[in-house]
């Protein structure tokens, strides 16, 4: 049991690069979830899907676009790199009613845009 | 909509002493989960601790506890015989049980030192 797997896990691009953030989960959850994290911000919601073959924008979605591939994978996509895109990236998957000893989220992807 | 407030940008504590880290945060909603998590310098971000709103009874894992007061809206985490691997970013978050795929809302952190 995996659970959640991302790749990769470090990424350097050039600006105006594009990429694509996999994530894959074996928790057999419906709902997938994109966050960033960036010093004092704590992580902020890029995208979400609630099911598989829907997605919604979160709080900061400005410069991404997701793909809901199938109940298993949610992939992050940056059209075009930008410096300000440099973070971490997580992706997690939260089922509806949560107990308290399974884990949620990928190991992240630090991503540098220069 | 819903946010979540930790105040406390840093804390220490010594080995083997106990600390507490402070978490509020504002909702309408009477069904949610409350959560701590804690991320070493790995990043991987690990559940400490979760609580749900409709229990009274306050959640304990092993030396982590916490101290959930609805009608306050806040929900603190006690650390008891603090330990060197205890030094993390801590991070509270919120999230709504009215709704499925709802996400996580998350405060800013807390950066917890522990010394020897």
């Amino acid at each position: 049991n995996a659970g959640v797997t991302q790749t990769p896990k470090f990424q350097v691009l050039k600006t105006g690069q594009s990429m694509t953030l996999q994530c894959a989960q074996d928790m057999n959850h419906n709902s997938m979830y994109w966050y960033r994290q960036d010093p004092g911000m704590g992580l902020r919601l890029i995208y979400y899907s609630a099911s598989e073959g829907t997605t919604d924008k979160g709080e900061v979605p400005n410069g991404y676009n997701v793909s809901r591939l199938n109940k298993r994978e949610f992939s992050l996509r940056l059209e075009s790199a930008a410096p300000s895109q440099t973070s971490v990236y997580f992706c997690a998957t939260i089922p509806p009613r949560p107990s308290s000893n399974e884990q949620f989220f990928g190991p992240g992807t630090r991503l540098t845009v220069l | 909509a819903q946010t979540v407030t930790q105040s406390q940008p840093e804390m220490s504590v010594q080995e083997a002493e106990t600390v507490t880290l402070s978490c509020t945060y504002d909702t309408s909603e009477s069904d949610y989960y409350l959560f701590w998590y804690k991320q070493p310098p790995s990043r991987q971000m690990i559940l400490v601790i979760r609580q749900e709103a409709y229990k009274q009874q306050n959640a304990t894992e092993n030396r982590f506890s916490v101290n959930f007061q609805k009608a306050a809206k806040s929900f603190s985490l006690k650390i008891s015989d603090s330990q060197l691997g205890d030094a993390a970013m801590y991070f509270c978050a919120y999230r709504s049980a009215r709704q499925a795929g709802t996400a996580l809302i998350f405060g800013k952190g807390t950066t917890l030192s522990v010394s020897s």
